[in-house]
């Protein structure tokens, strides 16, 4: 139990251009996703919080124009990249937390390379 | 906001050894877990442990909340422990501040 998928896993654009990512909890349902960068050998970055139903709270700094966050439904959030640039690139981890437990699940995370 | 401190930043162990990571944290917490991350990236949940002793095969943590501070025992190694270890801590139901995380290289 308590599975976490992202779609794509890897994902290379043109500067420029916008990068949608979804990030599912596959057998339970998450009121709350959050979404994190990490930067090569670095550790895991939060950029905002997701709440089903209500807007995305972000981290001081974080361009809430630039990473738009939707979460649609009990089990879904996206985070689109809008007007990717170089140094957008990055991998992008999304988690899910348990309702019951608070314990947050990690999905496998995507790999972002803009050029 | 609260600070995580993971100590050591690097460990080489050879195959069979047994080690102790170390997580530190600046304020009370209701909620700290443990992480390994794979080769891949992906983040693989070793212990949900805001306080006492849970143990999982050869891992074992013990978190002291009132001093603040969390254990990770990994006995009798094995090269598949290799990765990097995130502690992480936060508030029941918030967000998690994750520590700097320990690579640890287990030798054949």
């Amino acid at each position: 139990g308590a599975v976490v998928s992202q779609h794509p896993s890897r994902v290379i654009c043109k500067s420029g251009t916008s990068v949608k990512i979804e990030c599912r909890s596959l057998d339970f349902q998450a009121t709350t996703m959050f979404w994190y960068r990490q930067f090569p050998k670095q550790s895991l970055m939060l950029m905002a919080t997701s709440n089903e139903g209500s807007k995305a709270t972000y981290e001081q700094g974080v361009e809430k124009d630039k990473f738009l966050i939707n979460h649609a439904s009990l089990t879904l959030s996206t985070l689109t990249v809008t007007s990717a640039h170089p140094e957008d690139s990055s991998f992008y981890i999304c988690s899910a937390q348990s309702e019951r437990t608070y314990e947050q699940y990690f999905g496998p995370g995507t790999r972002l390379t803009v050029t | 906001g609260i600070q995580v401190e993971q100590s050591p930043p690097d460990l080489i162990l050879q195959e069979g050894a047994n080690s102790t990571l170390r997580c530190n944290f600046s304020d009370s917490v209701n909620n700290l877990q443990w992480f390994h991350q794979n080769p891949w990236g992906q983040l693989i949940n070793l212990f949900y442990i805001p306080s006492g002793t849970k143990q999982n095969g050869r891992l074992s943590a013990t978190t002291v909340a009132t001093e603040r501070y969390s254990l990770l025992y990994i006995s009798s190694s094995q090269t598949t422990d290799s990765g990097v270890y995130f502690c992480a801590v936060g508030a029941a139901g918030n967000k998690l501040t994750f520590g700097g995380g320990t690579r640890v290289l287990v030798k054949p």
